[in-house]
């Protein structure tokens, strides 16, 4: 089974930061990778599709990329509502989750 | 507005049995496959399983595999979780989620549900 790893699990930063969160596959996957957001007590929301594709809705501020077994998301001018935890995915794996906490 | 609706999550012993349901509305339900995801407490996200279109294709995590059957009805727009041989560990807030294309290989979800909690404890 292909395993998805997500760094950093934890994440401090400020209003107005750039944020990259990586999300490595145990070995090559295809582009159906896909990017979450969660709030606590909320369900999960798609933030990005196919590796890249941000979903309607999102704010231009969240930008996903990679290919092979490496891939990014990134928040660009980070907002006081970004302050969340974040999910990749492939078919069936989710990533273990990066929590980004307000430094 | 596009919408799914769980329920039938309770406290249940070790070895019990449960079926939680998840109402659709909002979108043509027998257009696509959909997706149940559990989530344990403060815990990460979990797929557990999945049901094509008409119902005659489905998948599991191993965690639940022989333990759990999805099902659909689309004359009622509900999907369906039997859940048989509950343990600790199945604890969680399970979700049915939609899909966002039709593609029977489509895993990535872009409607979601609140949740029904599922508690195994003796």
């Amino acid at each position: 089974d292909i395993q998805m790893t997500q760094s950093p699990s934890t994440l401090s930063a400020s209003v107005g930061d750039r944020v990259t969160i990586t999300c490595r596959a145990s070995q090559s996957i295809s582009s159906w990778l896909a990017w979450y957001q969660q709030t606590p007590g909320k369900a999960p929301n798609l933030l990005i599709y196919k590796t890249s594709s941000l979903e309607s809705g999102v704010p231009s501020r969240f930008s996903g990329s990679g290919s092979g077994t490496e891939f990014t998301l990134t928040i660009n001018s980070l907002q006081p509502e970004d302050f969340a935890t974040y999910y990749c995915q492939h078919y069936r794996t989710f990533g273990q989750g990066t929590k980004v906490e307000i430094k | 507005e596009v919408q799914l609706v769980e329920s039938g999550g309770v406290v249940v012993h070790p070895g019990g049995s449960l079926r939680l349901s998840c109402a659709a509305s909002g979108f043509s339900f027998d257009d696509y496959a959909m997706h149940w995801v559990r989530q344990p407490p403060g815990k990460g996200l979990e797929w557990v399983s999945l049901i094509n279109r008409d119902g005659r294709s489905t998948y599991y995590a191993d965690s639940v595999k022989g333990r759990f059957t999805i099902s659909r009805d689309n004359s009622k727009n509900s999907l369906y979780l039997q859940m048989n041989s509950l343990r600790s560990e199945d604890t969680a807030l399970y979700y049915c989620a939609k899909p966002k294309g039709d593609s029977p290989a489509d895993y990535q979800m872009d409607v979601w549900g609140k949740g029904t909690t599922v508690t195994v404890s003796s």
